[in-house]
């Protein structure tokens, strides 16, 4: 079962910052934060992973609570090719599962 | 950037087929995996392999068999192709290091008649 909580979907105007939230109260103190997106009738891609800091890359940026029980993936400047479904998935990246568990996800419209 | 290919965007095969889906990846990962999603269903885990001529059942092996002769490349094998075995199925590949994200291919829309 998907360890984590998010919106059904979520609409976002082009140009502006697109922040999806994640709720993942039960979370380990070995668990990253992971977040993947699917574009329609594509495979899965990772954009970000994080442990307690807060993450930047080319893609997006994560923000992680000090009590890591939540966090929020920031698209800064959302376009059209951004819409999506996006998951995010806790896991420990050493030991555990390699599987990961994908719940529902949020689905991101970019509206223009 | 790392690159995970398969064989087929689409395939349609017949019920009672013997069908093979070929994944490479060409980033030395050591890690690979197959996945199907169904709708409603999410991911799920059928084998994944940590090494060569290793494997490891995922959560629904049956009905499927995997083959890894070389790193790069991962293969899933429907021994008898059934209906209930139409489906979007993913290859992906991670490295043992680090973060260990994985990196899917583009997926095989695979449907059986």
């Amino acid at each position: 079962d998907a360890k984590t909580t998010q919106p059904t979907s979520m609409d976002c105007a082009e140009g502006r910052a697109a922040n999806l939230p994640c709720n993942h109260s039960t979370i380990s103190g070995n668990e990253y934060v992971y977040w993947y997106r699917q574009i329609h009738s594509q495979g899965p891609q990772y954009i970000i992973h994080g442990l307690k800091n807060n993450e930047t890359n080319e893609m997006a940026s994560l923000i992680i609570t000090e009590d890591r029980k939540s966090s929020t993936l920031i698209l800064p400047h959302a376009t059209l090719r951004d819409t999506a479904v996006y998951y995010c998935i806790v896991r420990a990246t050493q030991g555990g599962s390699e599987k990961l568990v994908f719940g529902k996800g949020t689905k991101l419209t970019v509206n223009p | 950037d790392v690159k995970v290919t398969q064989s087929s965007r689409y395939l349609v095969k017949r019920t009672g087929e013997k069908v093979f889906l070929e994944c490479v990846q060409d980033m030395d990962h050591e890690n690979m995996f197959w996945y199907r999603q169904d709708p409603g269903l999410g991911l799920r885990l059928i084998y994944f392999s940590y090494d060569v001529k290793m494997k490891e059942k995922g959560d629904i092996p049956e009905g499927y068999s995997v083959s890894r002769e070389k790193k790069e490349r991962f293969s899933l094998i429907l021994e008898s192709a059934s209906t209930n075995q139409t489906s979007m199925y993913l290859c992906a590949s991670s490295t043992q290091a680090g973060g260990r994200e994985q990196f899917f291919g583009p997926g095989t829309r695979l449907t059986v008649l």
